[in-house]
């Protein structure tokens, strides 16, 4: 079966840099969610799509930014990056309440 | 503030012992409670789920037991193996909002 793909699987950036970060839903999946996983921690929520749209905020910095394309995939962007950034960056996809996720995105700030 | 409380924090069991791990919740609206499963590196994978119509789920050696008016709910584990030792998460939401993860309990199965 078809699972969450995310894109890249690692990402080493400097200090200010951005990055982006690609997430392609299970087919027929309208919501997308964003979740942060720091060492040790539990994720926490970022961002969600519905129908494209954004549909629910969480504990995500202005530096970053998400949206969801026509296709459905979603990107998050992530500018004027802190080593404090490091961290494995989820995304998940539901169709019905139930949450599928990714393999994650591990991202290091040198 | 954890809105979901996770207990315990790490659990070491024998092989084919019960693993027990417990969730407590405040929200009254939450309307779903999944179990992750977490391997290192690797994504949460969903275990198993309950709705708050009933008060336990089973699923193969996975269970779930839930007590609506005590806002607590728990994941049992029977004949624990090595290959269960992971991370595991409780979870909460209401309809289509994000999860809110409890703080993980990390679960060694010793052989």
């Amino acid at each position: 079966a078809a699972g969450v793909i995310q894109s890249p699987r690692h990402l080493i950036k400097e200090k200010r840099e951005t990055a982006t970060l690609k997430c392609y839903p299970i087919p027929r999946h309208d919501t997308v969610y964003w979740y942060q996983q720091g060492p040790g921690q539990d994720p926490q929520f970022l961002i969600s799509f519905y129908e494209k749209m954004q549909s629910d905020k969480g504990s995500i910095p202005d530096r970053f930014s998400a949206q969801q394309f026509s296709d459905y995939h979603s990107e998050l962007n992530m500018s004027s990056l802190e080593l404090g950034d490091s961290a494995l960056y989820f995304c998940a996809s539901s169709f019905t309440g139930e949450l599928f996720f990714g393999e994650g995105s591990r991202l290091t700030v040198l | 503030q954890q809105q979901v409380k996770q207990s315990p924090q790490s659990l070491i069991v024998q092989k084919g012992g019960i693993s027990i791990i417990n969730c407590a919740y405040e929200n009254t609206a939450f309307d779903y409670f999944p179990w992750y499963q977490q391997f290192p590196g690797k994504g949460p994978a969903l275990l198993i789920a309950i709705r708050p119509d009933v008060s336990e789920k089973k699923e193969g050696r996975f269970t779930i037991s839930f007590n609506k008016s005590a806002k607590q709910f728990s994941l049992h584990i029977m004949d624990s193996q090595p290959g269960d030792s992971a991370t595991y998460f409780c979870a909460a939401s209401t309809g289509r909002r994000a999860l809110t993860f409890g703080s993980g309990t990390r679960l060694q199965v010793q052989p």
